[in-house]
């Protein structure tokens, strides 16, 4: 079975300063491993992706992450956040293998003061 | 060229009654998935349709059932709501089956309340 845990439920954070949302899955399968980013109430917009190769990947908004294996971690970074980053994010997993199925972690509150 | 379009944006409802939840892809993606999100939580998915067949399904009771129509746009429906199915219902529509090279994108959901 598949599960995605992402340990922070709210990280405040103050502008221009870096940041990292951690996102830690399981599954005894192959993953495809995504974050997301949701607004108030908006739809879910996909930040980045991880579907193979290099283990670090870049995103939109200046947003990247790396994938490691060993520790099955996800761990999204932004060097310098700025107000408009203040969201909900959504790290997220989908199988390699038995149909299509998305597993969502419960979400991190991003929230970026001046 | 529009993005996901769901229909309509907030809908209330009493205990036991049926709701339909409409959903428009992109034009051209032939896959549409619906996901629950009650408030606080991620989304929680629920099926998963392909060329107007089902291609999965989540932990969701039988009152939940979807169809997708020949122009690929898709109706969720709910039977015997109960207060705990209120949440926003997303909609998400991809290329094809898998999320490989096709990410889904998101509509801005149906805000579903259950008085």
């Amino acid at each position: 079975a598949q599960s995605v845990t992402q340990l922070d439920s709210q990280v405040p954070v103050f502008e221009e300063a870096p940041v990292e949302l951690r996102c830690n899955y399981s599954s005894s399968v192959s993953v495809y491993l995504f974050w997301y980013v949701q607004y108030p109430n908006q739809g879910l917009q996909l930040l980045l992706k991880y579907l193979s190769g290099s283990t670090l990947v870049k995103g939109i908004n200046g947003f990247e992450a790396e994938f490691n294996k060993s520790q099955t971690s996800f761990h999204l970074r932004k060097p310098s956040v700025h107000i408009s980053d203040t969201a909900e994010y959504f790290c997220a997993v989908t199988r390699e293998t038995g149909g299509f199925k998305t597993i969502f972690g419960a979400g991190t509150r991003l929230f970026v003061k001046a | 060229d529009a993005g996901v379009t769901q229909s309509p944006t907030h809908l209330i409802k009493t205990r036991g009654q049926h709701v339909t939840l409409r959903c428009s892809p992109i034009s051209g993606h032939k896959s549409v998935s619906w996901y629950q999100q009650v408030l606080g939580q991620g989304p929680q998915f629920i099926f998963q349709y392909y060329e107007k067949e089902e291609r999965g399904r989540g932990n969701f009771p039988d009152r939940f059932s979807a169809r997708q129509f020949p122009n690929y746009s898709s109706e969720l429906n709910v039977n015997a709501l109960l207060l705990g199915d209120s949440a926003l219902y997303l909609c998400a529509s991809s290329l094809g089956t898998g999320t490989l090279n096709q990410p889904q994108h998101f509509g801005d959901g149906t805000r579903l309340s259950i008085l």
